[in-house]
């Protein structure tokens, strides 16, 4: 089935470790971003990328790093988590331009303790 | 930077009722509008959007909403809720060069049956 798929769906991490949430979508979509939501504060974007080799920060992008090797994959790695990274974390994609709207995966909800 | 503000955090209503949800951005040239909805536990979808043309667009499940150039607004209406329409709801402002979603900050709507 075409969409954005997320993985881990829930992760449980103690302070200081590292994972990479992993990002796939078989569109062919040249934009990809990363977004976490909280409570009260809608949904804030971490990094985007315009198409492979190609990424850039956004709103929130300290204690995350991203890549785009492929224009189907974009991981968005925690290099030592923190309990503030507590989260849902969204990957979105969007074909050409984001004004066409993003398509969204089915988040993961991360836990630092 | 844009920004863009849901003064409603969260409405109760009863079954039938009519739904206005306030969206205001800030941004003085060309947007892009959107409402999305996310309901429990599911990611965000695309409810409608807004490129240019009729100022009043139509999206799924019969929600609309109405672009105000003037008064920065793109409000989300319903003239009659139901019970499934209980989710979270985010209006976003994309810009011209559509690299960056801006989201609001969602209004929680419940509705009683």
């Amino acid at each position: 089935n075409a969409g954005v798929t997320q993985t881990p769906k829930f992760q449980v991490l103690k302070t200081g470790q590292s994972m990479t949430l992993q990002c796939a979508q078989d569109m062919n979509h040249e934009y990809m971003s990363w977004y976490r939501q909280d409570p009260g504060m809608g949904l804030r974007l971490i990094h985007y990328s315009v198409g492979a080799g190609i990424t850039d920060q956004g709103e929130v992008p300290n204690g995350y790093n991203v890549s785009r090797s492929t224009t189907e994959d974009f991981p968005l790695r925690l290099l030592s988590a923190a309990p503030s990274q507590t989260s849902v974390y969204f990957c979105a994609s969007s074909y050409g331009s984001g004004a066409n709207g993003y398509t969204f995966g089915s988040g993961t909800r991360l836990t630092v303790v | 930077a844009q920004s863009v503000s849901q003064h409603n955090h969260h409405v109760i209503l009863s079954e039938a009722a009519s739904l206005e949800l306030g969206c205001n951005y800030s941004y003085g040239g060309t947007v892009n509008l959107f409402w999305y909805v996310q309901y429990p536990g599911q990611h965000l979808q695309l409810l409608l959007k807004y490129f240019s043309g009729d100022p009043l667009v139509k999206g799924i499940k019969g929600f609309e909403a109405e672009f105000i150039k003037s008064k920065f607004s793109f409000n989300l209406r319903k003239p009659s809720v139901q019970w499934s329409d209980t989710a979270e709801y985010f209006c976003a402002v994309i810009s011209e060069t559509g690299n960056q979603f801006y989201f609001g900050t969602g209004t929680s709507l419940t509705v009683i049956p």
